[in-house]
């Protein structure tokens, strides 16, 4: 399977625990993206990465998120101090060049509970 | 901001019919449109997308057509199939490559 691999699928914390949500793109792509989805939402736009570059981090909340694509590894997306509303499907997605004329493929997303 | 709105969060069609399903938007500078598809569990799948310069684009059972007078796109499937049947996000795209997404319509195609 060639396509977005995330992991773990279900992750379980505890409030003030950290969490690291993985994300290995596409063969051939470069560009990451990650997407929260709280509970009847939609996808929430949160980082762009290319690699070992943060390109947007408009949708990243200021405090306890970080994101990091380095040169060789997964995509990392890092919760530190987790609260409950954290609790969230966390998605990745890749492509291999920026733009809307080129979709994003996704992966089948990380679930993140808060106890 | 919800920039994309989806106003319609689920909708039944029976087979064999035609499903249209909605999307708002409030950005005219947005140059690029996309429908994916979910099932649940699973991330999103692309499905169809159109230009900003277009106003249809068609694709086997699928078709998208964009108002931007209006702001406005829908996605046609027709004929609908049971295998249809899972949540459909639109997603608009700015020239800055970020991506805006609705908050989904579920579609249940009854056999």
């Amino acid at each position: 399977n060639a396509g977005v691999m995330q992991n773990p699928r279900h992750l379980v914390r505890r409030r003030g625990q950290e969490a690291r949500l993985r994300c290995s793109p596409m063969k051939g792509h470069s560009h990451v993206y990650w997407y929260r989805q709280l509970p009847e939402e939609g996808l929430k736009f949160m980082v762009y990465l290319q690699k070992e570059n943060i390109i947007d981090e408009s949708g990243m909340p200021k405090e306890r998120f970080s994101a990091e694509f380095p040169k060789e590894g997964p995509s990392i997306l890092r919760i530190q101090q987790v609260v409950r509303g954290d609790s969230a499907a966390y998605f990745c997605a890749s492509s291999p060049t920026p733009g809307g004329h080129q979709p994003q493929h996704f992966g089948d997303g990380t679930r993140l509970s808060i106890l | 901001d919800q920039q994309v709105k989806q106003n319609s969060p689920s909708l039944s069609v029976q087979e064999g019919r035609i499903s249209i399903l909605n999307c708002d938007y409030t950005n005219s500078m947005f140059d690029y449109f996309l429908w994916y598809k979910k099932y649940p569990a699973e991330g999103p799948t692309f499905l169809i997308s159109i230009s900003s310069i277009k106003d249809k684009n068609e694709d086997g059972r699928f078709t998208v057509f964009l108002n931007k007078s209006a702001k406005h796109l829908s996605l046609h499937i027709v004929p609908s199939q049971p295998g249809d049947s899972a949540v459909y996000f639109c997603a608009a795209v700015n020239t800055g490559n970020q991506f805006y997404f609705g908050t989904g319509t579920s579609l249940t195609v009854i056999p």
